[in-house]
């Protein structure tokens, strides 16, 4: 079966730095992607990954490793509105989106 | 400003009732999807539309009936829906659903409506 795994929950302090994994096992790979969801509104956007290694996008970066099956988001200079969930999707052979279950991410003054 | 618009945001309805939730996006774009999203759990892919022509039905009940009107249109129907239906219903779009591959898959999100069905 098709399957993503990533924490159920992180917290970390504002300012600091983390950094959100998600594994992978998929029928193919046409690429990953990170979204970030608030809670009680729409999943936005973050990042795409579909060659291996590091995106970088201001405070946020993702990066890519197909042959282990491996991405993590990274979050810099953490900020209270980062407290959100951070889901990780991958693009199967079928092109269809396999979504993880999130990872919840509370910021701590 | 997502682009994809969702209505109505909040629906509670008893299991006899019939409604339907509605999804618009400006975007331009030719696939649309339906998503359900539970607590703690992964999204749920319910039914795609591409160029209006439905794509995937990945074994909903018969309870929940799309509708898709135009590429900018949405709806789902809901009838004699369980308690176990309640959850948060994401509609979303995208350039098109077979591209090879690329950030122009890309979906957007609505809001979503939260669903209780008591």
């Amino acid at each position: 079966g098709q399957n993503i795994d990533q924490p159920t929950e992180m917290t970390a302090t504002e300012g600091a730095i983390v950094q959100i994994n998600c594994t992978y096992q998929t029928s193919g790979f046409n690429g990953l992607f990170w979204y970030q969801q608030h809670a009680g509104e729409a999943p936005t956007f973050l990042s795409y990954n579909v060659l291996d290694g590091l995106e970088e996008k201001g405070r946020f970066s993702s990066f890519l490793s197909r042959s282990k099956g491996y991405s993590y988001l990274l979050l810099k200079e953490l900020q209270m509105k980062d407290s959100a969930s951070y889901l990780c999707a991958v693009k199967d052979s079928n092109y269809q989106l396999i979504w993880g279950a999130g990872t919840k991410l509370i910021i701590k003054p | 400003e997502t682009g994809v618009t969702q209505t109505p945001r909040h629906l509670v309805m008893g299991m006899t009732n019939k409604k339907s939730l509605k999804c618009e996006q400006h975007l331009g774009h030719n696939a649309m999807y339906w998503y359900k999203q539970s607590a703690k759990k992964p999204l749920e892919l319910m039914f795609v539309y591409n160029f209006k022509e439905q794509t995937e039905n990945n074994s909903v009940p018969s309870r929940f009936s799309p509708e898709c009107p135009n590429s900018s249109h949405l709806f789902l129907h809901l009838h004699t829906l369980q308690p176990e239906d309640s959850a948060l219903y994401l509609c979303a779009s995208s350039q098109d659903e077979t591209l090879s591959g690329g950030a122009t898959d890309t979906q957007y999100f609505g809001p979503g409506t939260r669903l209780t069905v008591l």
